[in-house]
């Protein structure tokens, strides 16, 4: 199985901040990777595919980029609604998901 | 409205037996390869199985192989999910998910989850 490891785990930041998370996956999967936003009590929403496109009306404030092993996740200026957790994903073989990062807004 | 509704969820022994429902609607489910994904309480995501389009290909985590049984009615638009020897580790929110690029899975909707506890 493929494993993907999440850093930071979680991370606290303020409004306008910009925020990066990273994903590194066990072996290459080039650029399948996807990510999801979960907002508490909610179910997750996909943002970014293929590393880095973005999925259609997700404001673009949200960013993806990587290849092979190491990939970031990057929020351009933090906003009070993007309280969440944010999940990578590689489809490349039997989907696998990082552990998650939880983004707290100071 | 394009919508996934899961159903099914309840308590249940270690041993015991479940069957999880997902009804689709607002898009042509026949077209789409579907999945399941659990979440334990206050862990991370799982998937845990996956169904082709026509029913013809399925696929399992490894700790589920064996015990959960996917499939689905395409004249019904809904999605199972069986699920025998459960385990006090199967508990969890289960999600279905509809898989737009299948294999090169790119979950796009999800349903609200349904909660399965198992315990004695």
């Amino acid at each position: 199985d493929i494993q993907m490891t999440q850093s930071p785990s979680s991370l606290s930041a303020s409004v306008g901040d910009r925020v990066t998370i990273t994903c590194q996956a066990s072996q290459d999967i080039t650029n399948h990777l996807n990510w999801y936003q979960q907002k508490p009590g909610k179910a997750p929403k996909l943002l970014i595919y293929d590393a880095s496109n973005l999925e259609t009306g997700v404001p673009s404030r949200f960013s993806g980029s990587g290849s092979a092993t190491y990939f970031t996740f990057t929020i351009s200026s933090l906003q009070p609604e993007d309280i969440a957790t944010y999940y990578c994903q590689q489809n490349i073989g039997l989907p696998t998901f990082g552990q998650g990062t939880k983004v707290e807004v100071k | 409205e394009v919508q996934l509704l899961e159903s099914g969820g309840d308590m249940v022994q270690p041993g015991g037996s479940l069957r999880l429902s997902c009804a689709a609607s607002g898009f042509t489910f026949s077209t789409y390869a579907m999945s399941w994904v659990r979440q334990a309480p206050g862990k991370g995501l799982e998937w845990v199985s996956a169904v082709r389009d026509n029913g013809g290909g399925t696929w399992y985590v490894n700790s589920v192989k064996g015990r959960f049984i996917i499939s689905r009615d395409n004249s019904k638009s809904t999605l199972y999910l069986q699920m025998n020897s459960l385990r006090v580790e199967d508990t969890a929110l289960y999600y279905c998910a509809r898989d737009r690029r299948f294999p090169d899975d790119v979950f796009d909707l999800w349903g609200q989850g349904t909660m399965v506890t198992v315990s004695s």
